[in-house]
């Protein structure tokens, strides 16, 4: 079952801009993991924050972890029209064994 | 980094065969594998779990006699389409877990599967 709600569904943004997405989650988490998926294609991991972690970065990707509010944002800088794919939240509960629980994703289109 | 295996990409197959899916973790051993279904610009759902030499763990309202998972060694995990009729039709994904990574999953490519 799908724990989390991302928004927006969908973001078209321009070359060079910055995307922000946002996940939220309902129930205690060990941590919080974000993935990529091209069009057609599997999942790529792209960052992990731990539950006493409160931000993290890699290379453009900054990642923020909010647990009193439950939710998350990625966020990308100078976005390039590789960019393009779909973005899904996925979080690693506590007492769920090794499962990650995805959340509905958000489709992001970078215009060149 | 560590690499998955998904094979067939694309499978066309008629209503009532059988369709197998195979799931391979190249460069590491992954004792716990699992399949996920997606549809059309939704989430992933996953379907099972699959346990190296013992019986997949099923998530609920998927037909283990429908989707038969084996997972008879630490590379190689099956997903077996049994009796596939049209609403069977999907995008089927594995993904293999890395011993020590934080639940960190590494995906195949996924099979798109079309039922006529």
């Amino acid at each position: 079952s799908q724990q989390g709600e991302e928004d927006p569904q969908a973001l078209s943004i321009q070359e060079g801009e910055n995307a922000t997405m946002n996940c939220s989650y309902k129930t205690s988490i060990n941590n919080l993991q974000w993935y990529r998926q091209n069009s057609g294609r599997g999942l790529v991991h792209l960052i992990l924050i731990r539950s006493n972690e409160r931000e993290k970065h890699s290379g453009r990707l900054r990642v923020t972890l909010d647990t009193s509010k439950k939710s998350s944002s990625l966020l990308i800088t100078a976005s390039r029209a590789a960019d393009t794919a779909s973005y899904f939240c996925a979080t690693v509960r506590n007492n769920a064994g090794n499962m990650l629980t995805f959340g509905g994703g958000t489709r992001l289109m970078v215009k060149p | 980094g560590a690499v998955v295996s998904q094979h067939p990409s694309w499978v066309i197959c008629k209503s009532g065969t059988s369709v197998k899916i195979e799931c391979r973790s190249l460069d590491f051993q992954a004792t716990t594998m699992f399949w996920y279904r997606q549809f059309p610009k939704q989430s992933l759902m996953l379907m099972a779990t699959s346990n190296e030499g013992s019986k997949a763990t099923y998530e609920q309202g998927v037909e283990k006699d429908k989707f038969l998972i084996n997972h008879a060694s630490l590379t190689l995990s099956t997903l077996t389409v049994t009796s596939a009729h049209p609403e069977d039709s999907s995008f089927y994904i594995c993904s293999a877990r890395d011993w020590g990574t934080e639940n960190i999953q590494y995906f195949g490519a996924g099979t798109r599967l079309s039922v006529l």
